[in-house]
């Protein structure tokens, strides 16, 4: 079936504009992880979301940063204000939830961002 | 703090030979260990999973080998093969009421020459 896949796959911007990137979980997946990969970095957390949960928004390094999951599908990540730092792979992930745990993750393609 | 220290960065392995990597955790309520292989321009891949109940699982040419009293974990990679060269990341994560968010290590990159 169809993978998790996360739209643009690249986006450039300048310094100070906001973004979104979107991502469509595998239908079903009930739990969806955004991470960071950047080079300085590597691959860290930034937000969970779990069914009708309050997500987990303990990853997110500052206030710019929000997300948002509508119909407990497709989340969209927004970045506002965006700083050359912000510069890397943002990974989306889905897992199924069984028993109140959430599985094996599934990551998508990543959106390369790029901030001029 | 960097919860999850992997090593080596980088390894070269002749084809045949075996790729060994390593991890080790400071958290001790981390209760899943899984390995993810990324090639690139494409997102992790799951390839192998422990809980930490069992010292060892083997799935094809892959194992994990874990040592909870040292609080160490490593990927194993048998008759490694030129396909398999790739970024190889450990991670781990509280996955009963942690809401299994992973942290990973900092990554090998695995080159499997002829």
């Amino acid at each position: 079936g169809a993978g998790v896949s996360q739209s643009p796959s690249n986006k450039v911007t300048e310094k100070g504009k906001d973004v979104e990137l979107r991502c469509d979980p595998i239908s079903g997946h009930t739990a969806l992880y955004w991470y960071r990969q950047s080079l300085g970095q590597g691959l860290e957390f930034l937000i969970y979301f779990q069914g009708n949960s309050a997500p987990d928004k303990s990853g997110l390094p500052s206030d710019r940063f929000s997300a948002e999951r509508t119909g407990g599908s497709v989340s969209t990540l927004t970045i506002q204000r965006t700083q050359q730092e912000d510069s890397a792979v943002y990974l989306c992930a889905s897992s199924p939830v069984r028993g109140g745990s959430s599985y094996e993750q599934y990551f998508g393609p990543g959106t390369r961002l790029t901030v001029t | 703090q960097q919860q999850v220290k992997q090593s080596p960065q980088s390894l070269i392995v002749q084809k045949g030979g075996i790729s060994i990597i390593n991890c080790a955790y400071e958290n001790t309520a981390f209760d899943y260990f899984p390995w993810y292989q990324q090639f690139p321009g494409k997102g992790p891949a799951l390839l192998i999973a422990i809980r930490p109940d069992v010292s060892e699982k083997k799935e094809g040419r892959f194992t994990i080998s874990f040592n909870k009293s040292a609080k160490q974990f490593s990927l194993h990679i048998m008759d490694s093969q030129p396909g398999d060269s790739a970024t190889y990341f450990c991670a781990a994560s509280k996955k009963t009421g942690g809401g299994n968010k992973l942290t990973f290590g900092t990554g090998t990159q695995l080159k499997v020459e002829l």
